[in-house]
C-alpha cells in the first residue's frame, strides 16, 4: 500500500481482556517497529523486527505483550489480560532500512490504534 | 542509551513568522536524525532528516541545524503557517548490535497565532 496501516483505529477493552492489534507496513520495508505513545508523550520504543525476526524487544512492558511478523511483512502487536495502564496509542512504523549504516532508515508511521482499557 | 529532550514543551509564534524547535540527544555516536510533526489523532509524520556528516540540511520551508560539539539539533520553520500547527518531535537513531531503534523527545507543541 501506500503508507502504513493500522487496524483498528479505536479499541475499548475490559480489564483482563485480550487484545490484538494489526499493522501493514510499506510494501518491500525490511524493518518494523512497534511505539506506544502515552498522551503528551513522545513515542516509546517497544519491539523492533528485521523482516520476520524479532531482532529487539527490550521495550516491552511485560510478559503481557507480545509481537509477531511471522512472514515478514504483516505484524500484530498482541496484549493479554490488559490493565488500566496499557491505555495509549500504539504506533507502528516501517523501513526499507534495516541498521545503521543502510542508507534508507527513513521511518514511516501508521495512524496508531488508540488503546482504552476501562 | 541513548536519550532526548527538548527545551521548551510550547512555543506560540505568530502567522508569517519563523520558528526556531530545539532538541538535545546524549549519546555523541549517533549520527541519524530525523524531525517529526505529528497533529492530533495522527501518526508522526516525517518533515526532514539529516545524517551526522552535515551541519545543516534544507527543505522546503524547514531547516535543521545540527551541532554535533553540543550534541545539539534545531529545526527552522521559515514563514510559519497556521497549518504548522502541531507537535513536532526530534527522534535519534540508535544502533548497534542487536539494537536498531529511534528514541523520540517528549515533543514541543507549536502554536500558531493569527
Amino acid at each position: 500500500g501506500a503508507g502504513v496501516s493500522q487496524s483498528p483505529r479505536y479499541k475499548v477493552a475490559k480489564r483482563g481482556q485480550d487484545v490484538a492489534l494489526r499493522c501493514d507496513p510499506i510494501s518491500g520495508h525490511v524493518s518494523l517497529f512497534w511505539y506506544q505513545q502515552a498522551l503528551g508523550q513522545g513515542p516509546e520504543f517497544l519491539t523492533y523486527f528485521q523482516n520476520e525476526a524479532q531482532l529487539d524487544k527490550s521495550g516491552l512492558p511485560s510478559d503481557r505483550f507480545f509481537a509477531e511478523r511471522p512472514e515478514g511483512s504483516v505484524s500484530t502487536l498482541k496484549i493479554q489480560r490488559t490493565q488500566q495502564e496499557d491505555s495509549a496509542v500504539y504506533l507502528c512504523a516501517s523501513s526499507l532500512g534495516w541498521g545503521q549504516g543502510s542508507t534508507n532508515e527513513k521511518l514511516f508511521f501508521g495512524s496508531g490504534t488508540q488503546l482504552s482499557v476501562l | 542509551g541513548e536519550s532526548v529532550g527538548l527545551h521548551l514543551p510550547t512555543l506560540s509564534v505568530q502567522e508569517g513568522d519563523n520558528s526556531i524547535i530545539n532538541c538535545a540527544y546524549s549519546n555523541s555516536a549517533s549520527d541519524y536524525f530525523i524531525w517529526y510533526k505529528q497533529e492530533s489523532g495522527k501518526g508522526p509524520q516525517f518533515i526532514i532528516d539529516i545524517r551526522s556528516n552535515m551541519d545543516k540540511r534544507q527543505g522546503q520551508r524547514v531547516t535543521v541545524l545540527l551541532n554535533k560539539t553540543v550534541k545539539h539539533l534545531s529545526l527552522q520553520i521559515a514563514a510559519t503557517q497556521p497549518g504548522d500547527s502541531a507537535v513536532y518531535f526530534c527522534a535519534v537513531l540508535q544502533g548497534g548490535p542487536g539494537t536498531y531503534k529511534y528514541i523520540f523527545g517528549t515533543g514541543t507543541r507549536l502554536k500558531v497565532l493569527a
